[in-house]
């Protein structure tokens, strides 16, 4: 089946612009995480979404970022107002309710801020 | 907070070799889990073995097996056979058992495997 997609796979915004970073989880998954990868570091946990329950944003770095996922399906991470800082990728995950071992993880948002 | 340390940023082997990629972590919970990922240039991130801390048993996947020391809260990579195609970042990775599901990561070793 599909695995998880998540676009545009590369994105180029000047600074001070707003971007919207999708994702696609695997069909039935209900849970769906977003991590950042900056340039020679490992993943860092931004959000985690698990059904109907409130999300846990104990990661997002700052107010300029958001997510949300409608439907429980598909999510959009926002980042306002973008500085160079944010330039990384951006990854998306996602799993099985009863499966949470396995993190099925998406190619990456490659975004560069110039 | 758990921190995860991989204090090897880059690592080379022969092929057919046998190549020991290190991670030890940090924390004060006594149930949790432990991933290693790897991360070819497509960026896809591909889960390669698991391991949950209440097995005294070393998972192994194939060519690939783990040296599990809870004492020392190391968690060894041991990749045999070593083929071209596992050329690749790794990444050690720490979830907590129960709460919040979020992976905890290092900062990945860059395997080389030479002709």
């Amino acid at each position: 089946g599909a695995g998880v997609s998540q676009s545009p796979s590369n994105k180029v915004t000047e600074k001070g612009k707003d971007v919207e970073l999708r994702c696609d989880p695997i069909s039935g998954h209900t849970a769906l995480y977003w991590y950042r990868q900056s340039l020679g570091q490992g993943l860092e946990f931004l959000i985690y979404f698990q059904g109907n329950s409130a999300p846990d944003k104990s990661g997002l770095p700052s107010d300029r970022f958001s997510a949300e996922r409608t439907g429980g399906s598909v999510s959009t991470l926002t980042i306002q107002r973008t500085q160079q800082e944010d330039s990384a990728v951006y990854l998306c995950a996602s799993s099985l309710d009863w499966a949470p071992l396995e993190q099925y993880f998406g190619p990456g948002t490659r975004l560069t801020v110039t | 907070a758990q921190t995860v340390t991989q204090s090897q940023p880059e690592m080379s082997v022969q092929e057919a070799e046998t190549v020991t990629l290190s991670c030890t972590y940090d924390t004060s919970e006594s149930d949790y889990y432990l991933f290693w990922y790897k991360q070819p240039p497509s960026r896809q991130m591909i889960l390669v073995i698991r391991q949950e801390a209440y097995k005294q048993q070393n998972a192994t996947e194939n060519r690939f097996s783990v040296n599990f020391q809870k004492a020392a809260k190391s968690f060894s990579l041991k990749i045999s056979d070593s083929q071209l195609g596992d050329a690749a970042m790794y990444f050690c990775a720490y979830r907590t058992q129960g709460g919040s599901e979020k992976l905890v990561f290092g900062k990945g070793t860059k395997l080389t495997v030479n002709p």
